[in-house]
C-alpha cells in the first residue's frame, strides 16, 4: 500500500514555542491531505483539509492562526502549532489521498505533542 | 452535516468468539465507507466499500455495506488477542472528506 510518513513521531516543547509537523506521501501524489487531532480514548477529530497550492479549509472551532497548514507540493503538507500551550498536547495524525479521489486515505504514524 | 455512528462503543470477548461491529451513517453525496483498525498509533486501513451487498474479505475479517439502509458491518471470526484494538468507521463524501465515527473498542481476552 501507499506510504505516508509523518515526522516527528513525538516532540516535547516549552509553552510559547512553535512546533512544525511534516506529512509526506512517499510513493504517490496527494492532492488532499487531512490533519486530525486525537485525544486519549477518543476518535479522530478533523482539524483541517489542505489542498495542494491553496489555502487550507479549517473545521469549525479550529483556530487557523494557531494551527498553520501549508501544502506547498503534491507530496508534503506541514502543520505548525504556534505559541503552543499545554492544552495543545495531543496526538496529531495526518492522512493523504491520491489524485484518484475515491481511494482509501493513508495515515501517517502520528505525532505525539507534549507541551510543558 | 455528515454523521457516522458506531456501535457498540466497546466490547469484551474471549478468543475464538465471533464479533460484529456496526456503523451507520448519514452523508451528503456518499462516495465510500472505510474501516480502519487503530492500535497504539495511527489507524491502519482494512476495507473500502463502495457498493451495496458485495462482501469484502481479508482472512478472518469481512465487511459489507448496505447503501439503502445506510450502514455497514465488520465481522471478525475466531477472534484472537491481536484483534484487540479500536475499530474506526469513516465515510467519504464527494468532496473527498472523511468523517469518522467514534470507534468501537474491542478487547479479546485469552
Amino acid at each position: 500500500g501507499a506510504v505516508v510518513s509523518q515526522h516527528p513521531s513525538w516532540v516535547i516543547c516549552k509553552s510559547g514555542t512553535s512546533v512544525k509537523i511534516e506529512c509526506r506521501s512517499l510513493d504517490f501524489q496527494a492532492t488532499t491531505m487531512f490533519w486530525y487531532r486525537q485525544f486519549p480514548k477518543q476518535s479522530l477529530m478533523l482539524m483541517a483539509t489542505s489542498n495542494e497550492g491553496s489555502k487550507a479549509t479549517y473545521e469549525q472551532g479550529v483556530e487557523k492562526d494557531k494551527f498553520l497548514i501549508n501544502h506547498a507540493s503534491l507530496t508534503l503538507s506541514t502543520l505548525t502549532v504556534t505559541s503552543a500551550h499545554p492544552e495543545d498536547s495531543s496526538f496529531y495524525i495526518c492522512s493523504a489521498r491520491s489524485v484518484d479521489k475515491n481511494t482509501e486515505a493513508f495515515f501517517g504514524q502520528g505525532t505525539r505533542l507534549t507541551v510543558v | 452535516e455528515d454523521k457516522v455512528v458506531q456501535s457498540p462503543l466497546s466490547l469484551v470477548v474471549h478468543e475464538g468468539d465471533t464479533v460484529t461491529l456496526n456503523c451507520s451513517y448519514e452523508v451528503t453525496n456518499f462516495r465510500s465507507l472505510l474501516w480502519y483498525k487503530q492500535e497504539k498509533k495511527a489507524p491502519t486501513f482494512l476495507f473500502m466499500l463502495t457498493s451495496s451487498g458485495i462482501e469484502k474479505k481479508s482472512g478472518r475479517l469481512s465487511s459489507i455495506l448496505d447503501k439503502k439502509e445506510l450502514f455497514s458491518i465488520l465481522n471478525i471470526t475466531a477472534t484472537q488477542t491481536g484483534d484487540s484494538a479500536v475499530y474506526l468507521c469513516a465515510v467519504s463524501n464527494a468532496g473527498n472528506m472523511l468523517t469518522f465515527g467514534g470507534g468501537t473498542r474491542l478487547m479479546v481476552k485469552p
